[in-house]
């Protein structure tokens, strides 16, 4: 029973066009939800998060969208970079469930110059 | 140290051996959480420890694993008679008690042979 799932295991961008990965779960009980971005041989690292509390959370480049009745979150990179060519996992937790995440399997993303 | 650091970097062993793998958090972060990461899958929770409370057990997939944490700080994952399907990459992280995303490791990547 996968609670997070990203249902592209890829996508590929032109630079400078928007990346957008899509995130669906399926717990209500999430109140959490991070993205993270990981290049391979090394570990996962923090992108952005956002509260349910909230719809939008902005940091630079990067924008997490939440639309809690529709279980669906997104991260979009505007304009996108080679060097964000990734693999991004979006993940969520709730607070009564030791805070642990829960992940997607990921979107492999690819900019392309 | 800066960072969590997770040695070794790559293990090979035996099908039936046990392998012990061990995570070093950030300083001062009390939390620690294992996952591991098997080909073409998302991050699977194994075990989170929070302070001097009773560890969260309820990732662990076979009473062949088991881990603890020496004195709050190292931690030690162990795999008994391992299977080939424990091959995975496995990731430590931690994160502070105050909240804020976990920060991992660059993992351990396990092959059973």
């Amino acid at each position: 029973d996968q609670q997070v799932k990203q249902n592209s295991p890829s996508l590929s961008v032109q630079e400078g066009r928007i990346s957008i990965l899509n995130c669906d779960y399926t717990n209500s009980m999430f109140d959490y939800f991070l993205w993270y971005k990981k290049y391979p041989a090394e570990g996962p690292t923090f992108l952005i998060s956002i509260s349910s509390i909230k719809d939008k959370n902005e940091d630079g480049r990067f924008t997490v969208f939440l639309n809690k009745s529709a279980k669906h979150l997104s991260l979009h990179i505007v304009p996108s970079q080679p060097g964000d060519s990734a693999v991004y996992f979006c993940a969520a937790s709730y607070q009564g469930g030791s805070e642990k995440l829960v992940f997607g399997k990921g979107t492999k993303l690819t900019v392309n110059p | 140290g800066a960072g969590v650091s997770q040695s070794p970097s790559n293990k090979v062993t035996e099908k039936g051996k046990d392998v012990e793998l061990r995570c070093d958090p950030i300083s001062g972060h009390t939390a620690l959480y294992w996952y591991r990461q098997s080909l073409g899958q998302g991050l699977e929770f194994l075990i989170y420890f929070q302070g001097n409370s009773a560890p969260d057990k309820s990732g662990l997939p076979s009473d062949r694993f088991s881990a603890e944490r020496t004195g709050g700080s190292v931690s030690t994952l162990t795999i008994q008679r391992t299977q080939q399907e424990d091959s995975a990459v496995y990731l430590c992280a931690s994160r502070h008690r105050a909240g804020g995303g976990y920060t991992f490791g660059s993992g351990t990547r396990l092959t059973v042979v």
